[in-house]
């Protein structure tokens, strides 16, 4: 089956920097990858849209400028998180929607822990 | 607005069977999806309706009904592995997911 492969799995960092966490779709191409955050004991939250090759679509309250989406291939999506703070440490999953597969609406990487000090 | 209820908890007893239900309110309807969450983890497939009836996968297996707009999951033979968030996401119109908050499931011996 479809497989997304999503890099780091974990990161911990200083106040301030910028995490730029990459989602890859390994045997499909994605037009279009998904963003998504979670809180401890909250249900997925979609941060944004990302459409391969053009602006990412924003959820309302999400920072595009904090949050930064790149999606320069077809197989590719990245996110930077810039300036991270405590409050956006968080788990962050991203998934790729395959046409060729009417079975499942996206496929999923494993997820990002990110936890800022 | 676009609306997915699925109760937040419910427990249940090893080897036993639980019915977990979904009912939704979206703009169209491609069809619905159940996942399974493990707490630290990524969302796992489990099935998919997009016509009504009963779809069965091994212990587990969902129904649609489209004119009432619900859904629910059905695991039999209950077992601690399957302590987890399931989460319930209807496919819009625009082919975009809408998900429900999740139902929290826990197993006791």
């Amino acid at each position: 089956g479809a497989v997304v492969s999503q890099h780091p799995s974990w990161v911990i960092c200083k106040s301030g920097t910028s995490v730029k966490i990459e989602c890859r779709s390994l045997d499909f191409q994605a037009t279009t990858m998904f963003w998504y955050r979670q809180f401890p004991k909250q249900s997925l939250m979609l941060m944004a849209t990302s459409n391969e090759g053009s602006k990412a679509t924003y959820e309302q309250g999400v920072e595009k400028d904090k949050f930064l989406i790149n999606h320069a291939s077809l197989t590719l999506s990245t996110l930077t998180v810039t300036s991270a703070h405590p409050e956006d440490s968080s788990f962050y999953i991203c998934s790729a929607r395959d046409l060729g597969d009417e079975s499942q609406p996206q496929h999923f990487g494993d997820g990002t822990r990110l936890s800022i000090l | 607005g676009q609306n997915i209820d699925q109760p937040t908890e419910m427990t249940a007893t090893e080897g036993a069977i639980v019915q977990i239900n979904c009912t939704y309110q979206t703009s169209g309807f491609n069809g619905l999806f159940w996942y399974q969450q493990h707490a630290g983890e990524a969302p796992t497939f489990l099935s998919y309706n997009v016509l009504d009836g009963l779809e069965e996968k091994g212990r587990f297996s969902s129904f649609l009904s489209r004119s009432k707009g619900y859904s629910y999951l059905l695991l039999k033979e209950l077992q601690m592995k399957d302590s987890a968030s399931y989460l319930c996401a209807v496919l819009d119109s625009n082919y975009q997911l809408i998900w429900g908050a999740g139902t929290k499931l826990i197993i006791k011996p």
